[in-house]
């Protein structure tokens, strides 16, 4: 069975730590997301990679950096934590191009509270 | 940039009767496809029904029908015989492998 694996189901963080969130997928896939999901608003992307050491900025890349030096591990890092941070993080995948056989896979995300 | 409209926050069926969920988009695209996601409260997003923009025939997968019209750029969802299974959050997509775009969700009840 594919996966993408997000690596902490919920965590939390005091404001100001510099955070790590992992996501690993052993599909293969060249494309690799990292999205931010607030109600109300939807799945808005933060930063999206097509290949190892490649990063381009998405929609809210503010706060935000990643890093990606194996093809199967995107991570999403939150340099200095702030409350307007809380959210759900969702991380997802994709084949280059073929979206319409696959579309993307999703990991189960990660609820993360600043406080 | 692409844009996706849900208008519905919030839908209800009751189990056995059939639901529309409504999705818009906008997009410069000539090649691109569209998605509709379920969320339950699992978190786990899954993967509904997905259309080629090029292909006029509406896709179906068992239940789950859309009715696509590309040039008002509508996408909806057709939720048939509902079953309490079905109650998530549905999320329409727009965009293509490397960018898909997503909708603000909309939030289906099933009633027994």
């Amino acid at each position: 069975d594919v996966k993408v694996t997000q690596s902490s189901r919920y965590l939390v963080k005091r404001t100001g730590e510099k955070v790590f969130l992992e996501c690993v997928q052993d599909m293969d896939h060249e494309n690799m997301f990292w999205y931010r999901q607030d109600p109300g608003l939807g799945l808005r992307l933060i930063y999206f990679s097509y290949d190892v050491k490649m990063k381009e900025k998405g929609d809210i890349p503010e706060g935000y950096s990643v890093s990606r030096e194996k093809k199967e591990r995107f991570s999403l890092i939150l340099e200095s934590a702030s409350t307007n941070q809380t959210s759900m993080y969702l991380c997802a995948s994709s084949l280059l191009d073929r979206p319409s056989n696959y579309g993307y896979t999703f990991g189960s995300g990660t609820r993360l509270t600043v406080v | 940039a692409q844009t996706v409209t849900q208008s519905q926050p919030e839908m209800s069926v009751q189990e056995a009767e059939t639901v529309t969920l409504s999705c818009t988009y906008d997009t410069s695209e000539s090649d691109y496809y569209l998605f509709w996601y379920k969320q339950p409260p699992s978190r786990q997003m899954i993967l509904v029904i997905r259309q080629e923009a090029y292909k006029q025939q509406n896709a179906t997968e068992n239940r789950f029908s859309v009715n696509f019209q590309k040039a008002a750029k509508s996408f909806s969802l057709k939720i048939s015989d509902s079953q309490l299974g079905d109650a998530a959050m549905y999320f329409c997509a727009s965009g293509s492998a490397r960018q898909l775009t997503f909708g603000s969700g909309t939030q289906l009840t099933v009633l027994p």
